[in-house]
């Protein structure tokens, strides 16, 4: 299967604070995907990227795709209590087959 | 609401036993998908199908098979289950799709399978 790493594997955070987490391949990815899964939950599909250079936005997160292709990070402005979870990042696979990242468990002190 | 349905949240057997999980999705989605999930290693894939009947090998397809006899079931079987075997089984589904434009996972709550 594909190799996409993720780093880190845990987060502690105050909350406020910023929390970033990378995602990279040694090859050139067609696209990356990104899914939260909080404490006890199932992963949930948060957005995709696809064209190099990239950024999309929600609210506070900010999704990154680099110009190369090869590496993508979601950042956290001002972590909340409500951010705790993990992270994943995965690359869709010749348009159906799905590998993920090891994943960011992100955990935020009130 | 679309949805996906893992029959067990919650599972324990011995080892040996036959272990069957089911996952039922009503999205009318071609592909489905079984991923074990364990501390520190992410989801990994064990295997998927993008139509009845067929079935492609994941990454750690040793001591599992599925089936895939409906559109809207996709079973995971382990065959004679062993100790290593426990995990979390997320079941997913998706859109088969040619373009990037669509094709998001939507994944099961989870069955949490204990072998003792």
């Amino acid at each position: 299967g594909q190799q996409v790493m993720q780093i880190p594997q845990y987060q502690h955070v105050q909350e406020g604070e910023d929390f970033t987490t990378y995602c990279n391949s040694s090859t050139t990815l067609s696209n990356i995907q990104w899914y939260k899964q909080r404490p006890g939950g199932h992963p949930v599909f948060l957005i995709q990227l696809v064209k190099s250079g990239e950024v999309k936005k929600q609210k506070r997160l900010t999704f990154q795709f680099g110009e190369a292709k090869k590496n993508s990070s979601l950042h956290i402005t001002a972590t909340q209590t409500t951010d705790v979870g993990t992270y994943f990042c995965a690359e869709r696979y010749n348009f159906n087959k799905f590998y993920f990242g090891s994943g960011t468990k992100l955990n935020v002190k009130p | 609401d679309v949805k996906v349905t893992q029959s067990s949240r919650y599972l324990v057997k011995r080892t040996g036993e036959k272990v069957f999980l089911e996952c039922v999705q009503d999205m009318d989605h071609e592909n489905m998908f079984w991923y074990r999930q364990d501390p520190g290693l992410g989801l990994r894939l064990i295997y998927f199908s993008y139509d009845v009947k067929m079935k492609e090998k994941g990454d750690i397809p040793e001591g599992y098979s599925v089936s895939r006899e409906k559109k809207e079931r996709f079973s995971l079987i382990l065959e004679s289950a062993s100790t290593n075997q426990t995990s979390m089984y997320l079941c997913a589904s998706s859109l088969r799709t040619i373009s990037l434009g669509t094709g998001e996972l939507f994944f099961g709550e989870g069955s949490r399978l204990t072998v003792l």
